[in-house]
């Protein structure tokens, strides 16, 4: 496609359920980010993938959550054992990363997640 | 603690008028600085960005000043449009942290009337 896809747009989940939420970047970009925003804030970084590992999980809150990217691709933000504090809008973006370590990022239009 | 800190939640700006937007930081670490703008149910998308090596940055209607001894740098759109009506925010990247690592305001809410 022409630009980073996610889905679901819209996910409303109990709390205690697992959540599943899917990027799918740009079509040749390398990197892949996940960032989480709470209402009224800014984006918060989660994790970054270069290729298929994760090259910096640090921003995950804790073990309760996960992503994959097992073909350097699409990519998948687990969210297990959901609480309310979880809600948010979970926006991913892609990049290129060009020479000097420059390249924009690309977000896609989120995953709104409701806990209830 | 909030290490990029956007102190104005809403700006509002006549159509023709200069739009100053504000960003002040903590981390001395930080080293490259970006603006992002947002429409509502879309993604933030890229806007201009300035190397701490520099104190301005131009593209068109956009001027991103940097204040590095201040800790702070500010946006000005001129002349404001109607469609530059958006959340704007600012975003800081570290030396040393991974590529893409970016570390947001809490945005500013553009207004600009016709």
């Amino acid at each position: 496609g022409a630009g980073v896809s996610q889905t679901p747009s819209n996910k409303v989940t109990e709390k205690g359920k697992y959540v599943e939420l899917r990027c799918d970047p740009i079509s040749g970009h390398t990197a892949l980010y996940w960032y989480r925003q709470s209402l009224g804030q800014g984006p918060e970084f989660l994790i970054y993938f270069q290729g298929t590992g994760a090259a910096d999980d640090s921003g995950l809150p804790n073990d309760r959550f996960f992503a994959v990217r097992p073909e350097g691709s699409v990519s998948t933000l687990k969210i297990q054992r959901t609480e309310r504090g979880d809600s948010a809008v979970y926006l991913c973006a892609s990049s290129l990363i060009l020479a000097g370590g420059s390249g924009e990022l690309f977000f896609g239009e989120g995953s709104r997640l409701t806990v209830l | 603690d909030q290490q990029v800190k956007q102190n104005s939640p809403s700006l509002s700006v006549q159509e023709g008028r200069i739009s100053i937007l504000n960003c002040d930081y903590t981390n001395s670490m930080f080293d490259y600085f970006l603006w992002y703008k947002k429409y509502p149910a879309e993604g933030p998308t890229f806007l201009i960005s300035i190397s701490s090596i520099k104190d301005k940055n131009e593209d068109g209607r956009f001027t991103v000043f940097l204040n590095k001894s201040a800790k702070h740098l500010s946006l000005h759109i001129v002349p404001s449009q109607p469609g530059d009506s958006a959340v704007y925010f600012c975003a800081a990247s570290a030396r040393g942290t991974s590529y893409g690592k970016l570390t947001f305001g809490q945005g500013t809410i553009l207004t600009v009337h016709p």
